[in-house]
């Protein structure tokens, strides 16, 4: 089955600075890949997601990069904010029904 | 928010005993997945229901058992409890998986479950 490795488990900022989660992934036919956020003590909340058929999407200050050949996506966060702190998680889905997780990223941005 | 609703929130029981969690999926969704997120790690499949039928399942033994209703919300049923049921439950819903297009899944806030 798939395998989803998320880098780094945690990650300071100072506020205003960028922010970068990268993650790669094993199975070739995983095809969409959504990035979500959770806060402490609610389910996680999908921030972006990708398709295979496109290498970059932006909304704001987030954006996803996918690299199909090397197997690996990223999120970037610009311009942090102090809101912005929670576990960020990605994730990949293939042809399954299910979509398999990475162990998660806790940001932390420092006012 | 999403519009997917669970309950209860939090629930505490003991090794043995069996536990049934519910899951009401977002307006305009009719399927549901359930996944188990153990304490500092990411969220685990265990099993999605489509038109009220299991529709795939992840590495969970069958005392995981679950249900979907003509309304498509869900229910998680899990007998025998272990000490390594402890975790929180969340539920899923996104559209019809039959289009061939991965559909994105949207979460509830999940159930909170100690077994001691």
């Amino acid at each position: 089955g798939e395998n989803v490795e998320q880098h780094p488990s945690t990650l300071s900022v100072q506020e205003g600075d960028s922010a970068v989660i990268k993650c790669t992934y094993s199975d070739s036919a995983s095809n969409y890949f959504p990035w979500y956020k959770q806060e402490l003590g609610k389910g996680p909340q999908l921030i972006i997601d990708i398709r295979s058929n496109v290498g970059e999407k932006k909304d704001q200050r987030i954006a996803v990069t996918l690299n199909k050949t090397a197997k690996h996506f990223s999120l970037h966060i610009t311009e942090t904010q102090p809101e912005d702190s929670a576990v960020y998680f990605c994730a990949a889905g293939g042809a399954g029904n299910q979509f398999y997780f990475g162990t998660g990223t806790s940001l932390t941005v420092i006012p | 928010e999403t519009g997917v609703t669970q309950s209860p929130t939090h629930l505490i029981k003991t090794r043995g005993q069996q536990v049934t969690l519910r899951c009401s999926s977002q307006s305009g969704h009719n399927t549901v997945s359930w996944y188990q997120q153990a304490l500092g790690q990411g969220p685990q499949f265990i099993f999605q229901y489509y038109r009220e039928e299991e529709n795939g399942r992840g590495n969970f033994p069958p005392r995981f058992s679950g249900l979907q209703f003509p309304n498509y919300s869900s229910e998680l049923n899990v007998n025998a409890l272990e000490l390594d049921d402890s975790a929180l439950y969340l539920c899923a819903s996104s559209l019809d998986p039959s289009g061939g297009v991965k559909e994105t899944q949207y979460f509830g806030p999940g159930t909170r479950l100690l077994v001691l």
